[in-house]
């Protein structure tokens, strides 16, 4: 069974840019949730999806943004990028349904984004 | 004071000591999460508990729900162990969302 893919896995994009990062979970898993994780704030919650509908979201600006599609794949976008937002961007799926997040996460090898 | 507090940051010992990581949180729970991250990187889900205590293999986790804790150990260590540990709890109220610990780095010298 294939894991959780994260593509890119590396990037580099200039302030003022938007980047979009792509998460594809595990065959069945219908939860799909982001995290930043950076040396100074360490991991924290950006948002989860399941079933195509954003559950929950963490204290994170508009700028980050995100979606869901029927294949259960997900995407997440962050627009106008600041030195601040670089980071390791990690996403995880889970076959919880219900309290989706009360199942095991299974991790993605993470997107790194540098912005220059 | 942050919502879940790891202990030690960081801790050293030589190959086949037991070791114990702790975490602590301030929040209802409905449950909590060891995560092992290695250099590069990727995150494995060691444990999920909502209550008592898990084994697999030379790692246990145990979590005392009234008291707010829980340990990580691992028996016999080896330096394949070298990692950092991190602890996440998904509060059980209002906007259930996973908080994480800062993480234990853990180095096993051969």
């Amino acid at each position: 069974k294939a894991g959780v893919t994260q593509t890119p896995r590396y990037l580099i994009k200039t302030r003022g840019q938007q980047v979009t990062l792509s998460c594809s979970p595990i065959s069945g898993h219908r939860s799909v949730s982001w995290y930043q994780q950076t040396p100074g704030q360490g991991l924290q919650f950006l948002f989860e999806y399941f079933s195509e509908t954003q559950r929950n979201k963490g204290n994170f600006p508009g700028r980050f943004s995100g979606r869901q599609f029927s294949n259960s794949r997900s995407e997440m976008n962050v627009s106008t990028l600041e030195l601040g937002d670089s980071a390791l961007y990690l996403c995880a799926s889970s076959s919880g349904t219900g309290r989706v997040r009360a199942g095991e996460l299974f991790f993605g090898e993470g997107s790194r984004l540098t912005v220059l | 004071k942050n919502e879940v507090e790891q202990s030690p940051q960081n801790l050293t010992a030589q190959e086949g000591e037991f070791i114990t990581i702790n975490c602590s949180y301030s929040v209802g729970i409905s449950a909590l999460h060891w995560l092992q991250q290695h250099p590069g990187g990727g995150i494995v889900s060691l444990f999920m508990l909502s209550s008592g205590k898990k084994k697999h293999g030379r790692l246990i986790a145990t979590i005392n729900i009234q008291e707010k804790h829980s340990s990580l150990h691992i028996t016999a260590s080896h330096p394949r162990d070298s990692a950092v540990y991190i602890c996440a709890v998904l509060s059980n109220f209002g906007n259930e969302k996973l908080t994480f610990g800062t993480g234990t780095r853990l180095t096993i010298i051969p």
